[in-house]
C-alpha cells in the first residue's frame, strides 16, 4: 500500500514569489493534515480536513497561506507571497478519522526562501 | 492547552547500551500520548502510543514507554540500541475528542555510536 505522497520534495524560491505543495493521502483516509516543521522544532498543525471540509484552520496564517482539498482526496497548500521566515519543512499526514486514529506522515517538502 | 517538553535535545549513546528519552507533558485534562521517530529526509513514523489501560506500552523496533500520571511523564526506553536507531524522536499529546490534533515536543536527536 502506498503511503502519503508529497511533491515536490524540495523547493527553492525567492521571497515574494508564490509556491504550492501537493499531497496525496493514503487511499480511504478521510482526514488530512498539513503541518509546518521549523528547523529544530516539532511539527505544528496548520490545517485539518475532514473530507473536503477544513474543520480546523485556526493556526493557518490566512493573509498569505491557503489550502484546498477538492473532492476530498488530494490537497494543495499555497503560500503567496513567500517570506524568508517561511523556510521550513511542510508535512502532510492522513488518517482514517477519529481521535484514536493513527496519523501517517509523508516525507515532507523542504522549502527554502532566498 | 497542552504542551510537551523534551529537555534533551541530543542524546549520544554507544551501540548495545540502554537509552531513555525523556518526555513530560502539561494538560488540565486526560491525554493520549505518542512517540514518533523521524529518520533523515523522511516523514514521522509512529513508534508507540498510550490511549488507556496498562501504563507500560510496547512499540516497534524494541522500544517501550511508561505513562506516569503523577509525574506527567512518558519516557521512551530501549534496553539495547543499534546504529539504525539514530534518528530524531518526537513525543506528542492529543486530547480525547480534540479532533486528533497532535501537539509535539521539540524532539530529541538520538545518536548511536560504535
Amino acid at each position: 500500500e502506498a503511503g502519503v505522497v508529497q511533491s515536490p520534495r524540495y523547493k527553492i524560491i525567492e521571497k515574494k514569489q508564490p509556491v504550492a505543495f501537493w499531497c496525496n493521502p493514503i487511499s480511504g483516509h478521510n482526514t488530512l493534515y498539513w503541518y509546518l516543521q521549523n528547523l529544530g522544532q516539532g511539527p505544528e498543525l496548520l490545517i485539518r480536513y475532514e473530507n473536503e471540509e477544513a474543520v480546523d484552520d485556526s493556526q493557518l496564517p490566512k493573509d498569505r497561506f491557503s489550502a484546498e482539498r477538492l473532492k476530498g482526496v488530494d490537497s494543495t497548500l499555497k503560500i503567496q507571497p513567500a517570506e524568508l521566515g517561511d523556510s521550513a519543512v511542510y508535512l502532510c499526514a492522513s488518517s482514517l478519522g477519529g481521535s484514536q486514529s493513527e496519523q501517517f506522515f509523508g516525507p515532507g517538502t523542504r522549502l527554502t526562501v532566498l | 492547552a497542552q504542551s510537551v517538553t523534551q529537555l534533551d535535545s541530543q542524546v549520544p549513546v554507544f551501540e548495545e547500551a540502554p537509552v531513555e528519552l525523556r518526555c513530560n507533558y502539561s494538560s488540565s485534562v486526560s491525554v493520549y500520548l505518542f512517540w514518533y521517530v523521524q529518520y533523515p529526509n523522511q516523514g514521522l513514523q509512529l513508534l508507540l502510543k498510550y490511549l488507556s489501560g496498562s501504563t507500560l506500552v510496547k512499540g516497534i523496533n524494541g522500544f517501550e514507554a511508561e505513562f506516569n500520571k503523577s509525574q506527567t511523564s512518558f519516557h521512551l526506553r530501549k534496553p539495547s540500541v543499534h546504529i539504525s536507531d539514530t534518528a530524531e524522536y518526537f513525543c506528542a499529546v492529543s486530547v480525547p475528542g480534540g479532533g486528533n490534533k497532535l501537539t509535539f515536543g521539540t524532539g530529541t536527536q538520538l545518536k548511536v555510536e560504535l
